[in-house]
């Protein structure tokens, strides 16, 4: 079974278009999180959940929007896309306590056309 | 605010020598500290982390890392390399909070 899994993992779509990212994770964790890969592989982090409240939103434009479900989902919607956000998107979840690593699902590479 | 310095864009070393991959931080509190490693078109998988106690820590795959406290290091290290252990990777830092903060990455080639 996946720890963490991400849907789709290929997106590619026109300008303007809105889509969304599905995540979910079966490791009984408290907090999820949004992260970006550009192409020069940087990963900047973007939001993070726990237990369902938003409690990490770096700077992001308010074209995304997370969403939480429960504790096991945290979707990202994305609307008026740009040629921009096209990058790796990685979900990722963990205890939440300070000590505790990440589990990041496979991704999902957006392309913007 | 905490970040994380990885030197090197790209380290080159001999399959069978041993290899170092650097890190630094820089936070505010007690530092959790974190190595991943990046297969081409996978996710992030962890590797090993520094919480507390001994300053050489262990982790998968024979990777150990050693944390400095006074130079405020965390370096990754393999006594002998594998081609297999090519891949992009990434140090972390946690500084009590919810935020994981990485560093660029270091992308390892091990030349056969």
């Amino acid at each position: 079974d996946t720890a963490v899994s991400q849907t789709p993992k290929y997106l590619v779509t026109q300008m303007g278009n809105d889509k969304s990212i599905k995540c979910e994770q079966n490791l009984g964790h408290d907090t999820m999180y949004w992260y970006k890969q550009d192409s020069k592989k940087f990963l900047k982090i973007m939001f993070s959940y726990n237990n369902k409240e938003l409690i990490i939103n770096e700077t992001v434009p308010n074209r995304f929007s997370p969403k939480s479900p429960d504790k096991a989902h945290l979707n990202l919607h994305i609307n008026s896309l740009e040629l921009g956000d096209s990058a790796v998107y990685f979900c990722a979840s963990s205890q939440g306590v300070s000590s505790s690593e990440a589990f990041f699902g496979q991704g999902t590479r957006l392309t913007v056309v | 605010a905490q970040s994380v310095a990885q030197p090197e864009d790209q380290v080159n070393v001999a399959e069978g020598n041993p290899l170092t991959v650097k890190c630094t931080y820089s936070v505010s509190g007690n530092p959790y500290l974190f190595w991943y490693v990046q297969y081409p078109n996978r996710g992030l998988q962890f590797l090993l982390k520094y919480i507390t106690g001994d300053n050489l820590v262990k982790g998968s795959y024979g990777f150990e890392a050693e944390f400095n406290k006074s130079q405020t290091s965390f370096h990754l290290k393999k006594p002998s390399a594998l081609v297999s252990d090519s891949a992009l990777y990434f140090c972390a830092v946690r500084d009590g909070g919810d935020k994981i903060i990485f560093g660029k990455g270091t992308r390892l080639h091990i030349l056969p």
